[in-house]
């Protein structure tokens, strides 16, 4: 257990849709980042926020935005949802700014159809 | 552009032996190097972390860094056929973000 929790577990979406997925941090985690693992390869970095505020972005289309609340807990929002958005979402918290180990929650398996 | 590099695979080894898994980055200013088992439908898990030039054990399992090479391998001794997975490699850069191979998947025969 990383005490890192993310929701929902498994969704299928239709292409144009929207989708929300939710993730918890690990108790004292300051800093939370999302990361898109399309089927076998490795994760891609989408953004990273750190105090509310998003302080690094990967190479994701606008579409892909995100929250971090005061809790630091954690949204990621994908707007216009296309077929090669299907993939498992990870969130992941850490202590920020100390090189820290990033700790997974068990992702969102997102399917676009 | 910051790239990880691993062999695909997949890596098949008998149970018993000794697993040796590689990895290599283009980033020289990285500091903190990651290696990851994922299970099939799974989220990654951490298995390593290393920072310093060497090798670092952590039960069966050591990691071996070389910042002058660029590269970090993951040695896992007496392979079980539980340690059948995909490994990944990831290493971080100077805005503490993950760039991550792409994984090795690795087979133990029993």
């Amino acid at each position: 257990e990383t005490g890192v929790t993310q929701s929902p577990t498994h969704l299928i979406k239709t292409r144009g849709q929207q989708v929300t997925l939710r993730c918890s941090s690990q108790s004292g985690h300051n800093t939370v980042s999302w990361y898109q693992q399309a089927l076998g390869q490795g994760p891609q970095f989408i953004f990273q926020y750190y105090r509310e505020e998003e302080n690094g972005r990967g190479n994701f289309p606008p579409r892909f935005s995100g929250l971090q609340f005061p809790n630091y807990s954690s949204e990621l929002n994908v707007n216009a949802l296309e077929l090669d958005d299907s993939a498992l979402y990870l969130c992941a918290s850490s202590l920020s700014g100390s090189g820290n180990t990033i700790y997974f929650g068990e992702g969102s398996w997102l399917t676009v159809v | 552009q910051k790239e990880v590099e691993q062999n695909s695979g997949p890596l098949s080894v008998p149970e018993g032996a000794i697993a040796s898994l590689n990895c290599t980055y283009s980033d020289r200013v990285s500091q903190s190097f990651f290696w990851y088992r994922q299970y099939s439908g799974k989220s990654p898990e951490l298995i390593m972390s290393i920072y310093s030039n060497g090798d670092k054990e952590d039960g069966r399992f050591t990691a071996q860094l070389n910042k002058a090479s660029q590269y970090v391998s993951l040695l896992i001794r007496d392979s079980q056929p539980s340690d059948s997975a995909t490994y990944l490699c990831a290493v971080m850069d100077s805005n503490y973000q993950l760039i991550w191979g792409a994984g090795t998947k690795l087979i133990i025969k029993p």
